[in-house]
């Protein structure tokens, strides 16, 4: 059963604290990316990754780091310098080759709340 | 600047009609554009999509409708059913720089289908 996977559902930390938020696919996609969604406000890109072991910043990098070292998987760390920390967080992932090369699929999402 | 517009916040159907949701963009470097389905605290549905080339996509109950010469393109629902009851996103993404592949985001509008 194929699909994006992202834990935990709910996150509570305290401020200063780094957190890492985990995004797991196994649809064989090469490119991964990060959104963030704020009440009212559409998904802004974070971060995306085309392939293995490369990645750039999107529209709203600061105080955020990935890494990706494996295809499948594309962990996102919200650190102690972003300022407005407490959002819901959507990984997402498509094919780049194929039909449906430009169409992303999401996972469920985290929320993340920063007392 | 936002380059994908969705100026109607929310939107509300009686059951059986037609929902029509409207989408405005500025860049004519656009040529993939997509609608998402949201519920609450869910990642995002992908509904359906339409190439630049196209000038109307359809997919049982919903069909997308794309003007080009007016930077504008609709979602139409019919009939509208209460489970239509979502935010519904419109995306927008072109192959220029290096950022082929990549979403850009209206901020979405709230459907009520009222029984």
């Amino acid at each position: 059963d194929g699909g994006i996977t992202q834990s935990p559902k709910y996150l509570f930390r305290k401020e200063g604290q780094n957190v890492t938020l985990s995004c797991e696919q196994n649809l064989n996609h090469d490119a991964m990316y990060w959104y963030r969604q704020d009440p009212g406000q559409g998904l802004r890109l974070i971060y995306y990754s085309q392939i293995v072991n490369d990645f750039q910043k999107g529209d709203i990098a600061e105080g955020y780091s990935v890494s990706r070292e494996k295809k499948e998987s594309f962990p996102l760390t919200v650190t102690s310098a972003q300022k407005n920390p407490t959002a819901f967080y959507l990984c997402a992932s498509r094919p780049t080759s194929g039909a449906t090369r430009d169409t992303q699929y999401f996972g469920p999402g985290t929320r993340l709340t920063v007392l | 600047d936002q380059q994908v517009k969705q100026n109607s916040p929310s939107l509300s159907v009686q059951e059986g009609r037609i929902s029509i949701l409207n989408c405005d963009y500025t860049n004519s470097m656009f040529d993939y554009f997509l609608w998402y389905k949201k519920y609450p605290a869910e990642g995002p549905t992908f509904l359906i999509s339409i190439s630049s080339i196209k000038d109307k996509n359809e997919d049982g109950r919903f069909t997308v409708f794309l003007n080009k010469s007016a930077k504008h393109l609709s979602l139409h629902i019919v009939p509208s059913q209460p489970g239509d009851s979502a935010v519904y996103f419109c995306a927008a993404s072109g192959t220029y720089g290096g950022s082929q592949g990549n979403l850009i985001f209206g901020k979405g509008t709230k459907l009520s289908v009222k029984p």
